[in-house]
């Protein structure tokens, strides 16, 4: 168990609609980051927040977007959703000024648009 | 830009026989360099990195893997690979740490790895 969770496990909805994934990070840990996961395109970094601010942008569409709140923990919306969008969705967390660089991440959630 | 390379992406061993799992990375500088394991329907697991100092590390599971800056490579090895190896492995690199609080990883597609018994 990496302390990171992700809820929900498994999310279906149909094209054009929207869904929230949420994220709680380690304790402790002041970053967050989001990844999908397809078998085309492999693991990509999406976003990643640190103590409530963007810090990094990767291939995030703009259809997604994604907020760190107060308590540290992070979702990320989708909307408008496309066949092309079913993944998996990892969350994983980092520690803070201190230096940790090393993720760990959540059990993940995945993603069918049907 | 940096990248990763994973050359293979299927591997099949027998249970007890050694295993080697290769990566190959491209980046300006000595990176920051990550083994990561999934199983199936988990998230990912770190197995090991690299930092600097001894180009031989030592990670979980039985697993160590070796930085070989003339070669790009950070490969990974297990000398006797255990039928709850079956996994998928993922291979990444990062800039060396700053301190800003940003630290962002690239990864490769992955080595699914399957183990006979």
């Amino acid at each position: 168990d990496s302390g990171v969770t992700q809820t929900p496990k498994h999310l279906i909805t149909a094209t054009g609609q929207r869904v929230t994934l949420r994220c709680s990070p380690r304790s402790g840990d002041l970053s967050v980051y989001w990844y999908q996961q397809s078998l085309d395109q492999g693991l990509q970094f999406l976003i990643q927040y640190y103590n409530g601010e963007e810090r990094a942008k990767g291939n995030i569409l703009e259809r997604f977007s994604a907020q760190q709140f107060p308590d540290l923990h992070s979702e990320l919306n989708l909307s408008s959703l496309e066949l092309g969008d079913s993944a998996l969705y990892f969350c994983a967390s980092s520690g803070g000024a201190s230096g940790s660089h090393e993720q760990y991440f959540g059990p993940g959630t995945r993603l069918t648009v049907t | 830009a940096q990248s990763v390379t994973q050359p293979d992406i299927h591997i099949t061993v027998s249970e007890g026989a050694s295993l080697e799992l290769r990566c190959n990375y491209s980046y300006g500088a000595t990176p920051y360099l990550f083994w990561y394991v999934q199983s199936p329907g988990q998230g990912l697991q770190l197995l090991l990195k690299y930092f600097s100092g001894d180009t031989l590390v030592q990670g979980i599971k039985g697993f160590e893997a070796e930085f070989k800056r003339s070669q790009s490579s950070f490969n990974l090895r297990k000398p006797s690979v255990h039928w709850s190896d079956a996994a998928e492995y993922f291979c990444a690199v990062g800039p060396p740490y700053s301190g800003a609080g940003s630290y962002q990883l690239t990864f490769g597609k992955g080595t699914k790895l399957s183990v006979i018994p």
